[in-house]
């Protein structure tokens, strides 16, 4: 089946734009998590979402970032007034219900965000 | 919160070699231990995973053994070729309602041909 996509796979945006970046999960994940990770560098957790609502987001590295999920499927990561530091490629993940007792995540292929 | 250290960050073998990649973590309550692989501009996907009932785990050429007592959870892969050349992430989380897990810093394996 289809997995987790995202779009889109490349942005180029300037300092101080805002951008969008789009998840769509996996039909039936009921959690879906936002990851970003830094030329070389491991994975950083952004932010968790259990159907519409985001339990922690404890890992949004400021007020710029911000994170929604709608109708349990889609789901969309803003930056405003993006920064070069924030240039990286944001990694989308999806999990099967966890009354299935799986906890498998299935991520996509990342969005690579350039800010000049 | 959980802590994951993961060893070596990179890792050169020849083709035919095995290869092991050892990740500690610091949560006694983990139970859930996941492998990642992840190849030049793809995202990460699952490999292997194992629960905390069970001590090892085998799928053809990968392996994944767990030591609870000691904390520490290692991959291995025998009989590499160039195709496993790739980061592994290992991670460690509590499973649950609100799973989160806690991923390593990663390892580079490059299989030499």
């Amino acid at each position: 089946g289809a997995g987790v996509s995202q779009s889109p796979s490349n942005k180029v945006t300037e300092k101080g734009k805002d951008v969008e970046l789009r998840c769509d999960p996996i039909s039936g994940h009921t959690a879906l998590y936002w990851y970003r990770q830094s030329l070389g560098q491991g994975l950083e957790f952004l932010i968790y979402f259990q159907g519409n609502s985001a339990p922690d987001k404890s890992g949004l590295p400021s007020d710029r970032f911000s994170a929604e999920r709608t109708g349990g499927s889609v789901s969309t990561l803003t930056i405003q007034r993006t920064q070069q530091e924030d240039s990286a490629v944001y990694l989308c993940a999806s999990s099967p219900p966890r009354l299935a007792g799986r906890y498998e995540q299935y991520f996509g292929p990342g969005t690579r965000l350039t800010v000049t | 919160g959980e802590n994951v250290e993961q060893h070596p960050s990179t890792l050169s073998v020849q083709e035919g070699d095995s290869a092991v990649i050892k990740c500690t973590y610091s949560d006694s309550a983990s139970n859930y231990f996941p492998w990642y692989k992840q190849e030049l501009g793809k995202g990460p996907q699952l490999i292997i995973d194992i629960r905390s009932n069970v001590g090892e785990k085998k799928d053809q050429r990968i392996a994944v053994t767990l030591n609870k007592t000691a904390k520490h959870f290692s991959l291995h892969i025998t009989e590499t070729q160039p195709e496993d050349s790739a980061v592994y992430f290992c991670a460690a989380s509590t499973g649950g309602g609100s799973y989160i897990p806690t991923f390593g810093r990663g390892t580079s394996l490059i299989v030499h041909p």
